[in-house]
This record gives structure tokens, C-alpha cells and sequence, in this order.
């Protein structure tokens, strides 16, 4: 069965201490891998895609990379204005999506 | 099991014919939908929120008059493409949204991929 796994379910930094999110997938022929962040109340905003093992994707304090079974989302030095849902999601062989619950990452001043 | 269900999941249709695409949230209620659409190798770019009891909030460049959505209840959502004609063929995917105590939570569709002929 195809599936998503986003951990930790919710994390808390201190602001500039760098950590790692993570996103476990398991699909049938993987098309890209997407991460977007969500605010409260607002559709996702899209951050970075990945089509292949190996690629990297950079985006301010944001790093994504990828491998066969998974995916991180690299945060540096965070502010707290990257407080934010972090949602994964994975396009499958057959055009499905299949979005994870979403990391909720909140960055303390 | 899924908690937003999306219907159809393909649908073909002639040039200039109105295409109906539902959204229903499955045990809860869902104040707030979205709408998004894909492009091949592109992610999904969002072109409405449905706001249950009032009008929709499109977003910039999304025509309204062409994408007509209702949101007539707390489970349901619709998005229909009015006078489809090939360039409105793309994969539209919903989701739904809901909030608890300390938590947005927002569940997605399977989505629905449009072939206009």
C-alpha cells in the first residue's frame, strides 16, 4: 500500500538550532516528491520538488533532499517566522498523491 | 481510510461541456476547502478556498466564472469547470480542512484527472 510517514508530528526549536524533518514513503513508481508549508487557516504553499535519489533543493534556510525511501527537509538556523506546518506528499505511478500528516514545527524567540 | 473523498477520479469530456468534480469530507465537517490544480512535472498551485455559507476566494489568475465552486455544506464541496475546452485538461485535487484544539489539520482527495477532447 502506498503510504506517507512524516515524523516527528510536531517539533520545538530554539531559534538557530538547526534540525531535520522527515518524510518515509513507500509508492509505486514515485513521479516527485513534494514539500510545502502550511500556515493556519491557509492552503500550502508549495517549497521544493524532488523527481530523483540523489537530488537537492535549496531555498533560504531550507534544504531538501532525497533518497529511495525517504526525504528530509533540512531547517538552518531557524527564525520563528519559519514556524509552520510542513507537509510532504508523494505522486505515485498512476497520478494519485498521497500527502503525510505534516510536521508542526514552531521556532521559540 | 481516506477521510476526504473525491469524485470522479477521471473524467473525459468533449470541448465546451461542464464537468463536475465533488468533494466530501468523510466523518467531519470541513469549514474550509481548497482547490488546487496540477501540471505535468509541476506541483500543485492552489486556485480556490471554498469557505462554507459564503463565496469562494480565488486566487490570482484563476478565473472564477470558469471554475464555479459551492460549498453548500460542511461536507461537501463542489468544483465545476465550466465550457471545458483542452487547455483546462490538468489533475484538480481538493482538500479539506480542520481545525481542533492546537491543531490545523488539512486531509486531501485522491484527486481528479480532467481530459478534455
Amino acid at each position: 500500500e502506498d503510504q506517507v510517514t512524516q515524523s516527528p508530528e510536531a517539533l520545538r526549536l530554539q531559534e538557530g538550532e538547526s534540525s531535520s524533518l522527515n518524510c518515509s514513503y513507500t509508492v509505486s513508481g514515485l513521479r516527485g516528491l513534494f514539500w510545502y508549508r502550511q500556515d493556519p487557516g491557509k492552503g500550502p504553499e508549495f517549497l521544493f520538488t524532488l523527481y530523483s535519489a540523489g537530488e537537492e533543493k535549496e531555498k533560504e534556510r531550507l534544504k531538501a533532499t532525497l533518497t529511495k525511501k525517504e526525504s528530509f527537509l533540512h531547517i538552518t538556523a531557524p527564525k520563528p517566522e519559519d514556524s509552520a506546518t510542513y507537509l510532504c506528499a508523494v505522486q505515485a505511478g498512476d497520478d494519485k498523491i498521497i500527502f503525510g500528516k505534516g510536521t508542526r514545527l514552531h521556532i521559540l524567540p | 481510510g481516506a477521510v476526504v473523498s473525491q469524485h470522479p477520479s477521471r473524467v473525459i469530456c468533449k470541448s465546451g461541456t461542464s464537468v463536475k468534480i465533488e468533494c466530501r469530507s468523510l466523518d467531519f465537517q470541513a469549514t474550509t476547502m481548497f482547490w488546487y490544480r496540477q501540471f505535468p512535472k509541476k506541483s500543485l498551485m492552489l486556485m480556490a478556498t471554498s469557505n462554507e455559507g459564503s463565496k469562494a476566494t480565488y486566487e490570482q489568475g484563476v478565473e472564477k466564472d470558469k471554475f464555479l465552486i459551492n460549498h453548500a455544506s460542511l461536507t461537501l464541496s463542489t468544483l465545476t469547470v465550466t465550457s471545458a475546452h483542452p487547455e483546462d485538461s490538468s489533475f484538480y485535487i481538493c482538500s479539506a480542512n480542520v481545525q481542533l484544539i492546537a491543531k490545523n489539520i488539512q486531509y486531501f482527495g485522491a484527486g481528479t484527472r480532467l481530459s478534455v477532447l
